[in-house]
């Protein structure tokens, strides 16, 4: 199975500021289509989990441009421009490349 | 509105079994492929299962093959989850989840399920 590795794992972050999360797969995740299937998700407590970029940077219907996501085979990131105090709760990065499908431990972002 | 509810989560003696439903509104079911999602309490995603929009194919994680079946009703807007031999770590919040681009898009509010004596 395709491991998904997040770093760091706890994020404190300052009102304003940007803020970075990183997710490493274990394989490349390089479709044989072409494309590169990398999800990025947020989760705030008591809530179901909110997808905010598909295909490394493609952002969801809705989701506010100061979240970009990059990175290319193994190496992506997450990127907060600027930080927000809705923005926190847990991140997690997901390939769809390969079957299963995997999430990452999960980035706890807080204030 | 695109919508997902998902229902028959409950308290289930370890080795019983469990069939959870999940109910699609708000746009064309049989377009899409469907994933269950679960969180066991306080911890991380696990992707655990998916069916294709034409039920040709499914998708298992290791931890579920062979105790897990996914399978889709199209006439009824609804897929389900029949959860066999169930184990106290099957324990958490499943969720079902709208597939777009190999990721859930969608997500229902879930379901609880607890494997306990």
């Amino acid at each position: 199975d395709v491991v998904m590795t997040q770093s760091p794992l706890s994020l404190p972050v300052t009102l304003g500021q940007p803020a970075s999360i990183s997710c490493r797969s274990s394989q490349s995740l390089v479709h044989s289509d072409g494309n590169t299937y990398l999800n990025w998700f947020h989760q705030r407590p008591g809530q179901s989990p909110r997808r905010l970029i598909y295909k490394v940077s493609n952002r969801d219907s809705g989701v506010p441009d100061r979240f970009s996501g990059g990175g290319s085979g193994t190496d992506f990131t997450l990127k907060i421009s600027r930080v927000e105090a809705e923005d926190v709760g847990v991140y997690y990065c997901m390939q769809g490349t390969h079957w299963p499908r995997t999430f990452g431990q999960g980035t706890k972002v807080e204030i | 509105e695109v919508q997902l509810v998902e229902s028959g989560g409950g308290l289930v003696q370890p080795g019983g079994s469990l069939r959870l439903s999940c109910v699609a509104s708000g746009f064309t079911f049989s377009n899409y492929g469907m994933n269950w999602v679960r969180q066991a309490p306080e911890k991380g995603l696990e992707w655990i299962s998916y069916i294709t929009s034409r039920v040709d194919s499914m998708y298992y994680a290791d931890s579920v093959r062979g105790r897990f079946t996914v399978s889709r009703d199209i006439a009824k807007n609804s897929m389900f989850l029949q959860m066999n031999n169930l184990r106290a770590e099957d324990t958490g919040v499943y969720y079902c989840a709208r597939d777009m681009a190999a990721g859930p898009d969608v997500w229902g509010q879930g379901t609880t399920v607890t494997v306990s004596s």
